[in-house]
């Protein structure tokens, strides 16, 4: 089955600064690859998300980056804000059939005023 | 925007006891999935669910968690005799295609 590894585990930027995360998957099939951000107590919510025939995506100061050939893909955040400060899961799964979605452990991102 | 409604927000149960988590996935999801998180730990897919059956379940499914979608509305999720490592906040998801997922609140289930 699929594995998501995601790096770093925690992360400390300077107000301003960018963030980036780094996932890795196993699965050569997958082709969906979701990032969610959780904020304390609540259900994680899906903030962008990449489908493996596009290499990059943008929503404003949110881009995802995909590596197909390495399997890797990638979070980057600009001009980071304290509201960014949450923590951040990469997944992947197919969006054909039933392969349900598979998490990383998580990145926790702190943005320091 | 549409929600997918947890309840009860914090459950507290004793060991060997059934509990019932309840989810109200958006009105025209067609896929239901539910999810736990141990504190500190990733998302773990627990069982996913269309057509009226579940499409996918993982180890963690065992005989003592069951699913349901009784009335068109409602998804619940069912542990049947409740161990201290089912303590954990579970997360209810649907989508209307098999991916893009929205995710409840949660459920904090603690077994005590």
């Amino acid at each position: 089955g699929e594995n998501v590894e995601q790096h770093p585990s925690t992360l400390s930027v300077q107000e301003g600064d960018s963030a980036v995360i780094k996932c890795t998957y196993s699965d050569s099939a997958s082709n969906y690859f979701p990032w969610y951000k959780q904020e304390l107590g609540k259900g994680p919510q899906l903030i962008i998300d990449i489908r493996s025939n596009v290499g990059e995506k943008k929503d404003q100061r949110i881009a995802v980056t995909l590596n197909k050939t390495a399997k890797h893909f990638s979070l980057h955040i600009t001009e980071t804000q304290p509201e960014d400060s949450a923590v951040y899961f990469c997944a992947a799964t197919t969006y054909s059939g039933n392969t349900p979605l598979v998490f990383g452990k998580g990145t926790r991102l702190s943005v320091i005023a | 925007e549409p929600e997918v409604t947890q309840t009860p927000s914090h459950q507290v149960t004793q060991m060997g006891q059934e509990v019932i988590l309840r989810c109200v996935p958006i009105s025209n999801h067609l896929y239901f999935y539910w999810y736990r998180q141990i504190l500190g730990q990733k998302v773990e897919f627990l069982v996913s669910f269309y057509n009226n059956e579940i499409s996918e379940k993982s180890e963690i499914f065992d005989d003592q968690f069951s699913v349901e979608r009784p009335d068109g509305s409602n998804f619940t999720l069912k542990i049947r005799s409740t161990k201290l490592e089912d303590s954990a906040m579970y997360f209810c998801a649907s989508s209307k295609w098999s991916y893009g997922y929205t995710f409840g609140s949660g459920t904090r289930l603690t077994v005590v």
